[in-house]
This record gives C-alpha cells, structure tokens and sequence, in this order.
C-alpha cells in the first residue's frame, strides 16, 4: 500500500525558515516524480514544486529562490527546505506523487498535509 | 504562472448531469494532454479522479468523465449522487514555459 506521511510543519516568523519531510512507502521514490501542492486556509489547490524521476527540480514563480525540494532515495523521503518565508507562504503542505509513473502529470497518491504558520 | 479558470460553483439534482469547465492557454491545456481532474472534500486531501484528460485510475466511478477542445478541458458528472458534493480542481502541466503544473480555481458542487 502506498502511504506519504508529511511532517515538519509548525508556527514561525516572517523571514524564518521551515524544512519539510515526505516519508514515502509502498513504492520507489526514485522510480517516479513528486511534487508539493499548497492549500492557503480557505483557498484553492497550488503547485509548488516537482522533482522528477531523473533529479530535475522545477517550482512555482511563488517559491522561486526560497524553497528547495529534494529528496533520499535511501531514506525513501522527498524534502521542502522553505527559506525566506512570507506570510503568503501559510498553508497546508501536501506531497503527492504517480507512484506508478504512468499517470501522466495526474497524482494519484496524497499524504495527509502538514500545516505551515507563517506570522509577523 | 497564472491558474486555470474554473466556475466558482455548479449545481443540480440527483441523478443529473453536470459539467465543469476549466480554462486555460495555449502555452498549458492547449499543448498537453496532460490534464487531470481531483475531488476534494472539506478537511480531506485531494483525490485523482481524471489523469491525461479522459483515463479514470481504478477505482473512479463511471459517472466521472473528462474532455477537451482546444484551450478548455471539461469534467461531466453523470448521474449526480449526494457524496458527489465536494470542491473540484482541474490541473494542467505546463511545460512550455515552466516544466511544472497549474492548478484551476476550483468548482464547489452543490447537489440540490
């Protein structure tokens, strides 16, 4: 069964930094590409980066120079280094991913989200 | 990196048909066939109800089905049940500028 546990959430300032952990099971990281999606409280779905099978990183002009996604393949877990953070940077933090890798850009599994606090 | 245009709400009764529309640009759904639909309700994460613009993952419901036409892609709901309520978002790569993806704006479904 495949299962994406995000942690490392919380509450910080304006400025500060926050690093967050995709602890991934039930497939290969390394075999497919994962990415974070944002939802602002009350507010739609946003892409926020994608690391794809082959270690390219891509992410939304938002982000853009503050975050950083990685991932360990051996500790099977994809990674958000959030720098600089903003207090339009508050939302729920998801990862998600084709396990498969025959989705097509669709992502078919979800973690739980992990909540990020930015205030001033 | 502007999102995909969506009605903010759509309605109707059980066991109607309903149809969600998201609009986008040449540069994401006008270039790709590589747009999915996910169901959301409230405090549950998203879940993947169309990928590469009609396939459902094992499991979706026949009642789900997508399409496209140009810059416009297109979630029918057929058979509208009561657990259909939820927000929807389409979602598009959008590689010709920046090898990433682009959410829609979101639909609220509302079965009547």
């Amino acid at each position: 069964e495949v299962q994406l546990v995000e942690t490392g959430g919380g509450l910080t300032q304006s400025g500060g930094s926050l690093r967050l952990s995709c602890a991934a099971s039930g497939f290969i990281v390394s075999n497919t590409y994962m990415t974070w999606v944002r939802q602002a409280p009350g507010k739609g779905l946003e892409w926020v980066s994608v690391i794809y099978k082959g270690g390219s990183t891509y992410y939304a002009d938002s982000v853009k120079g503050r975050f950083s996604i990685s991932r360990d393949n051996s500790k099977s877990t994809l990674y958000l280094q959030m720098n600089s953070l903003r207090i339009e940077d508050t939302a729920v933090y998801y990862c998600a991913t084709d396990d498969g890798g025959d989705k097509g850009g669709g992502f078919d599994s979800w973690g739980q989200g992990t909540l990020v606090t930015v205030s001033s | 990196q502007s999102a995909l245009t969506q009605p903010a709400s759509v309605s109707g009764s059980p066991g109607q048909s309903i149809t969600i529309s998201c609009t986008g640009t040449s540069s994401d759904i006008g270039s790709y066939d590589l747009v999915s639909w996910y169901q959301q309700h409230p405090g549950k994460a998203p879940k993947l109800i169309i990928y590469e613009v009609t396939k459902r993952p094992s499991g979706v419901s026949i009642r789900f089905s997508g399409s496209k036409s140009g810059n416009t892609a297109s979630l029918t709901i057929s058979g509208l049940q009561a657990e259909d309520e939820a927000d929807y978002y389409c979602c598009s790569y959008a590689g010709r500028n920046t090898p990433g993806y682009v959410f829609g704006t979101a639909t609220k479904v509302t079965v009547l």
